[in-house]
This record gives structure tokens, C-alpha cells and sequence, in this order.
């Protein structure tokens, strides 16, 4: 059975502040993975891509992927009221389905 | 690029009628999922398709459940004889299935059903 777990929060950052998200994986064999921001009655909105050691970085997001450790990160720089909703971190299983997180809540304090 | 559709948008139904929902990829996606997401949890996957080809189903797919992408392009999927445990959102998702992001799954606006 493969996992993908997450602290589901809710964590509270100041406005300007940087949050960061985690995420570990069961399955040492997946090859991609996935970021996604769901508002509250909304469906998920892909953020972020990975696929290689190290980090990833695209304007205020920055993905880190850690194969050894089985572990994904996400952080979000100058955090903004409307970053806050929940991020599904998800995992690429062979090659086509997403094995996802229960996510973790982010609420950004103005 | 209009994105993934997805119709109904909402769906109420009595315990025991059969539902069907539809969905329409990214034209240029030749790969289309289905999921289903409860209150609290992320999507859980049900079934794909690469084009017209069902390829892999979860265990979750009873038989109840169906899914069909007859020319390759939109995709239904009907429950029979709902049951209460069936409300959840039902999601939709496309990917290229081609090239380094072949993966990158776009999902659509979603079905709410809810059982009574």
C-alpha cells in the first residue's frame, strides 16, 4: 500500500513570512511528485512539479525533493492571505496514477 | 486552452438511482482520470484511460461503478443503485501522457453528489 502522509495543520504563518509544507512517501521506487493548492469547495490546482534531487523553483514557490529521505517539501516565500487553503502533496505512481496526502491547511494571519 | 470540464456540477439523487457524470479533458491530453474526494481527504484514485483504453481500475471501482472513453476523447463514468457512502466529489483529471511532463495532471471543476 503505498502512502503519502502529511501534518494536516492547520498551520498559521504571518502575512510576509515563509511557510513550509512536508510530505514523506512509502514508495522508494516513484519518480514524480506533486504539489496542489485546494480552496474550500474547489478542486485542486497543480502548483509544482518534481522530479529530480534537490529544489525546484518557481516565483514565491520553491519544491524540495529529497529521494534518500523519501521526503517533499513545499515552501511558500512573502506568504499571502490567499495562499491560505489547503496543499495536497501527491506522489506519481507507475507513471500515471496520484497517490495523494489528506493535505495539510495553511492559514496565512494579516 | 479551456481546461477540464466537468458536468453535472452538482448532483442530488435518491438511494438506488443510477447517476452518470461526464467529463471532457484538454483537447490535446490523451489521458483522463477519474477520482473521488471525500471531506478531509485528498483525491483518491478510481480508474484511467491513455485514448479510448481503460488501463487500470482501483479496487475502489465496484461493480457498480462503469467509466467510458468510447472515441478517446470525453469520458462518462455511471454509478448504479447509489448508496449513501457514494456522496463524495468526483473529480476529473487530464495529462499529456507524452513528453518529460507526461504526468502533470489537471483536474476539472469536480461533480458533487450527494446521496439521500
Amino acid at each position: 500500500q503505498k502512502e503519502v502522509e502529511q501534518n494536516s495543520g492547520p498551520l498559521s504563518v504571518p502575512e510576509g513570512a515563509i511557510a513550509s509544507l512536508n510530505c514523506t512517501y512509502s514508495d522508494r521506487g516513484s519518480q514524480s511528485f506533486f504539489w496542489y493548492r485546494q480552496y474550500s469547495g474547489k478542486s485542486p490546482e497543480l502548483i509544482m512539479s518534481i522530479y529530480s534531487n534537490g529544489d525546484k523553483e518557481d516565483g514565491r514557490f520553491t519544491a524540495q525533493l529529497n529521494k534518500a529521505s523519501q521526503y517533499v517539501s513545499l515552501l511558500i516565500r512573502d506568504s499571502q492571505p490567499s495562499d491560505s487553503a489547503t496543499y495536497l502533496c501527491a506522489e506519481g505512481v507507475d507513471g500515471n496514477k496520484l497517490v495523494f496526502g489528506a493535505g495539510t491547511i495553511l492559514r496565512v494571519k494579516s | 486552452d479551456t481546461g477540464v470540464s466537468q458536468d453535472p456540477r452538482h448532483k442530488i439523487t435518491k438511494r438506488g438511482q443510477n447517476v452518470t457524470f461526464r467529463c471532457d479533458p484538454i483537447s490535446e491530453h490523451n489521458r483522463l482520470y477519474w477520482y473521488r474526494q471525500t471531506l478531509g481527504q485528498g483525491p483518491e484514485f478510481l480508474t484511467y484511460f491513455q485514448n479510448e483504453a481503460q488501463l487500470e481500475k482501483s479496487r475502489l471501482l465496484s461493480d457498480r461503478f462503469s467509466a467510458e472513453r468510447p472515441k478517446g476523447s470525453f469520458s462518462t463514468l455511471e454509478i448504479q443503485r447509489t448508496e449513501q457512502g457514494d456522496s463524495a466529489m468526483y473529480l476529473c483529471a487530464s495529462s499529456p501522457g507524452r513528453g518529460q511532463r507526461d504526468n502533470e495532471q489537471f483536474f476539472g471543476p469536480g461533480t458533487r453528489l450527494t446521496v439521500l
